[in-house]
């Protein structure tokens, strides 16, 4: 089945030391995102490529970092996580980012700051 | 700015029928979405609206009246399974998605 794929489910990481959390989709969309959502509240777009071209969103911390290195891969690096960075990573693709094309979500990554 | 309103939180029993409703105010309009997100999961698509009117998908409907700048969730026949927050994000003239914090639907038998 064609899937977005996150690596690891759960993260802990030491106030400070850098952090690289991992997607993969298999659905060979043009578009990755990057969000970062903390409990009940909406989802924060971090970032997103379409395609090779990358995207930062205004008030996204320098702290974060992405690469896409081929179609199937992205990834996020924390360079200095702080306690306030602990939270649910989501990676989701899209065919477009236009109209009616669905985000396509995996499971996250469940970042914990110690 | 933009801005999404959803109800923080809802109940419904079992078997009966909810709606959840979902106000925006938005830099332009390109569609409507809704999603379903399961406690410490990733959210998962339910609906995608951009004409007005209904949509059913079998126990789910989602309505959309873009003069009023308003959307609802339509679940029929809940099951316990339906417990879960349920997303509305609105796609922006930019093709931004914006998103909602979410309901949050506690289902009791």
């Amino acid at each position: 089945d064609a899937m977005v794929i996150q690596n690891p489910r759960y993260q802990v990481t030491q106030f400070g030391k850098p952090v690289t959390l991992s997607c993969s989709q298999t659905l060979n969309h043009n578009v990755m995102y990057w969000y970062q959502q903390k409990s009940s509240q909406a989802p924060k777009l971090l970032f997103h490529y379409y395609d090779k071209d990358f995207n930062n969103e205004a008030d996204t911390p320098d702290n974060f970092q992405s690469r896409r290195p081929n179609t199937s891969f992205c990834f996020l690096d924390i360079r200095s996580p702080g306690l306030g960075d602990a939270a649910m990573y989501l990676c989701a693709t899209s065919r477009d980012n236009r109209g009616a094309d669905t985000q396509y979500f995996g499971p996250g990554t469940r970042l914990t700051v110690l | 700015g933009q801005n999404i309103d959803q109800p923080t939180e809802m109940t419904a029993t079992e078997g009966a029928i909810v709606q959840i409703n979902c106000t925006y105010q938005t830099s332009g309009f390109n569609g409507l979405f809704w999603y379903q997100q399961h406690a410490g999961e990733a959210p998962t698509f339910l609906s995608y609206n951009v004409l007005d009117g209904l949509e059913e998908k079998g126990r789910f409907s989602s309505f959309l009246s873009r003069s009023k700048g308003y959307s609802y969730l339509l679940l029929k026949e809940l099951q316990m399974k339906d417990s879960a927050s349920y997303l509305c994000a609105v796609r922006d003239s930019n093709y931004q998605l914006i998103w909602g914090a979410g309901t949050k639907l506690i289902i009791k038998p």
